[in-house]
């Protein structure tokens, strides 16, 4: 079946503007996940959805970072006023049972 | 906090040869440890995974053993081929970072880098 989809998978964009990253999860995984991989920081946990709720937004690194899921399915990452240190691949993974997470191909952002 | 200890690569090895990556890992609870696989131009796979103390998670003929006295978890092959190289990932999922119930959150090392020559 199909696995975890992100879009796009490449975003270069000015400082300061918004952007948008989508996340498709494996049909019926309830649980949906983001992280960031970056050369600095290596890949760090960001937000954590269980149906459409968020429990665990711990890893958001500021305010400039929102993240919203919709029917159980679709996630949005946003950032906002975009800095250069937000360049980094968003990494987005679904599960159904715990301990086994599928991981997107991941989007790219660059921020110039 | 938590935290996650890999070997620094990267690491090149003729084929056939004996891998070891190391794996160390610092948690406030019981954890479950994993080793996750990134092949060049793909996404991050679950390698293998352990849950319990001397649990031993084994697949493609990596292995690696829950090591509780030590906390380590380090990754082992007999015989590496071309196709093994790739960036590997040791992490951790540790319930008491969701105040007693785990959900999977993931705590990653920093990855190490594995080139197999013919």
């Amino acid at each position: 079946g199909a696995g975890v989809s992100q879009s796009p998978s490449n975003k270069v964009t000015e400082k300061g503007k918004d952007v948008e990253l989508r996340c498709d999860p494996i049909s019926g995984h309830t649980a949906l996940y983001w992280y960031r991989q970056s050369l600095g920081q290596g890949l760090e946990f960001l937000i954590y959805f269980q149906g459409n709720s968020a429990p665990d937004k711990s890893g958001l690194p500021s305010d400039r970072f929102s993240a919203e899921r919709t029917g159980g399915s679709v996630s949005t990452l946003t950032i906002q006023r975009t800095q250069q240190e937000d360049s980094a691949v968003y990494l987005c993974a679904s599960s159904l049972r715990l301990y086994e997470q599928y991981f997107g191909p991941g989007t790219r952002l660059t921020v110039t | 906090g938590d935290s996650v200890t890999q070997m620094e690569g990267p690491v090149t090895l003729s084929e056939e040869a004996f891998l070891t990556i190391n794996c160390t890992y610092t948690a406030t609870g019981y954890p479950s440890l994993f080793w996750y696989v990134q092949y060049p131009g793909e996404g991050l796979q679950l390698l293998l995974k352990a849950t319990k103390a001397d649990d031993k998670g084994s697949n493609k003929g990596f292995e690696a053993t829950y090591r509780k006295e030590t906390t380590s978890f380090h990754l082992e092959k007999g015989s590496v081929q071309v196709s093994d190289s790739a960036v590997y990932f040791c992490a951790l999922s540790d319930p008491f970072n969701a105040g007693g119930t785990s959900y999977g959150k993931l705590t990653f090392g920093q990855g190490t880098i594995l080139t197999v020559h013919p």
